[in-house]
């Protein structure tokens, strides 16, 4: 059982739409990242939220925290070819332990 | 070179056999991870390690053996491999606090026949 799960497992859309991918849990998080992997590689971090209610900006990223820390969302806008990969979260609990989703594998079609 | 490394990179081995998988990083963290990345599953943590001569189970840790006698190097061996320890293998580092970024290698993707 995935203690983060992150919905759509798959998604593939053309370049130019907006999409949301989804990370969900039932526990409470002290902080919950965002990494992207692209193959053959490992992934890396895009952005670490803290607060719940918490927004953050990566040019044409949007992260949100939920309000009782235990959920997060990533849209994008106008995706482009180069958003393509594996979104992966990751929480992490009071006890510096660190979980990951089984993430969400995007394609943007030129 | 600065950074985070793997290796090998590849690694073909049969059922029985003993693999050590490498990783050095040059940050000095004190944290340092296994992985092992499968489809469906996502990253599943194996073992991880706080500071040299610490380490900890993580997820999945039955077949698996960790050792850090330096804060640079943390080797994951299989003692006898199995064929569903085949996998792409990340070790990653970060320093204290786990809102920190963590530091992902290159992984090794290991087959076991």
């Amino acid at each position: 059982t995935q203690l983060l799960e992150q919905s759509p497992q798959f998604l593939s859309i053309q370049e130019g739409e907006n999409l949301t991918v989804y990370c969900n849990s039932s526990s409470v998080f002290s902080s919950l990242q965002w990494y992207r992997q692209e193959p053959g590689e490992g992934p890396v971090l895009l952005v670490t939220v803290v607060t719940g209610g918490e927004v953050k900006k990566l040019k044409r990223l949007t992260f949100q925290f939920g309000d009782a820390r235990k959920d997060s969302s990533l849209h994008i806008t106008a995706a482009q070819p180069g958003d393509t990969g594996l979104y992966l979260c990751a929480g992490a609990n009071q006890n510096n332990d660190m979980r990951f989703g089984a993430g969400t594998r995007l394609t943007v079609k030129p | 070179d600065a950074g985070i490394t793997q290796s090998p990179r590849y690694k073909i081995t049969e059922t029985g056999r003993q693999v050590t998988l490498m990783c050095h990083q040059t940050w000095s963290h004190s944290y340092m991870f296994w992985y092992r990345q499968d489809l469906g599953h996502g990253l599943r943590l194996i073992y991880y390690s706080a500071a040299a001569d610490i380490t900890d189970k993580g997820e999945v840790p039955d077949g698996y053996v960790v050792s850090r006698s330096k804060t640079e190097n943390f080797p994951l061996t299989l003692e006898s491999a199995t064929r569903s320890q085949t996998s792409v293998y990340f070790c990653a580092s970060r320093k204290n606090s786990a809102h920190n970024e963590q530091f992902f290698g290159p992984g090794t993707r290991l087959t076991v026949l």
